[in-house]
């Protein structure tokens, strides 16, 4: 199975601050087709998760520019520019190139 | 707008089955594959089974191959997952997803004699 290995396990940040959290697979997320299945989620407090990012750097729809997603091949990062009280939550990695499918632990983004 | 709704959920004893059922509404259901993941409480997120948009594959992880089934009726917008030999450590929320993407709103499973 495919390891994802999520960093920090949680941050402490003020508003406005950047912030950003790495996620690192044991195998290559490279799929056959050239694509890298490699995803960013939020949870905030009580709600289901939410997609922000998929395949490494493209932001769904309604996610601000204040989000970005790097990486490439088993090291990946997202970055949260300025961040506001709303992005406050749990974030997870997620990779559906392998099955199975697996996430990261979560980093627990807070209020500092 | 997408909508996910799960239900079936609820308190079943060690050894015993249930059903779970997902009605997807706002997209065309048989275009997609579907997934179901679990969180168990105050833990992370766990992938249980996907299944192909027609129904003709499915995928499990270990921890619930043989003992879990997912399925589908594209007539009625549906997902199921039947779940059988139920465990303690099967005690979770479920989730209903379309590709990672729209998610439902959960639904409790407890298992507990």
């Amino acid at each position: 199975d495919v390891v994802m290995t999520q960093t920090p396990p949680s941050l402490s940040v003020a508003i406005g601050q950047s912030v950003s959290i790495s996620c690192k697979s044991s195998q290559s997320l490279v799929y056959s087709d050239g694509k890298t299945y490699l995803h960013w989620l939020l949870q905030s407090s009580g709600r289901s998760p939410k997609r922000l990012i998929y395949q490494v750097s493209n932001l769904d729809s309604g996610v601000p520019d204040r989000f970005s997603g790097t990486g490439s091949q088993k090291d990946f990062t997202l970055k949260i520019s300025r961040v506001e009280a709303k992005d406050l939550g749990v974030y997870y990695c997620a990779q559906t190139t392998h099955f199975p499918y697996t996430f990261g632990a979560g980093t627990k983004l807070e209020l500092k | 707008e997408v909508q996910l709704v799960e239900s079936g959920g609820g308190l079943v004893q060690p050894g015993r089955s249930l059903k779970l059922s997902c009605v997807a509404s706002g997209f065309t259901f048989n275009n997609y594959w579907m997934t179901w993941i679990r969180q168990a409480p105050g833990k992370g997120l766990e992938w249980v089974a996907s299944i192909t948009n027609t129904g003709g594959s499915t995928y499990y992880p270990d921890s619930v191959k043989g003992r879990f089934t997912i399925s589908r009726d594209n007539a009625k917008s549906t997902l199921y997952l039947q779940m059988n030999s139920l465990r303690s450590e099967d005690t979770a929320t479920y989730y209903c997803t379309r590709g990672h993407t729209y998610w439902g709103q959960g639904v409790m499973v407890t298992v507990s004699s």
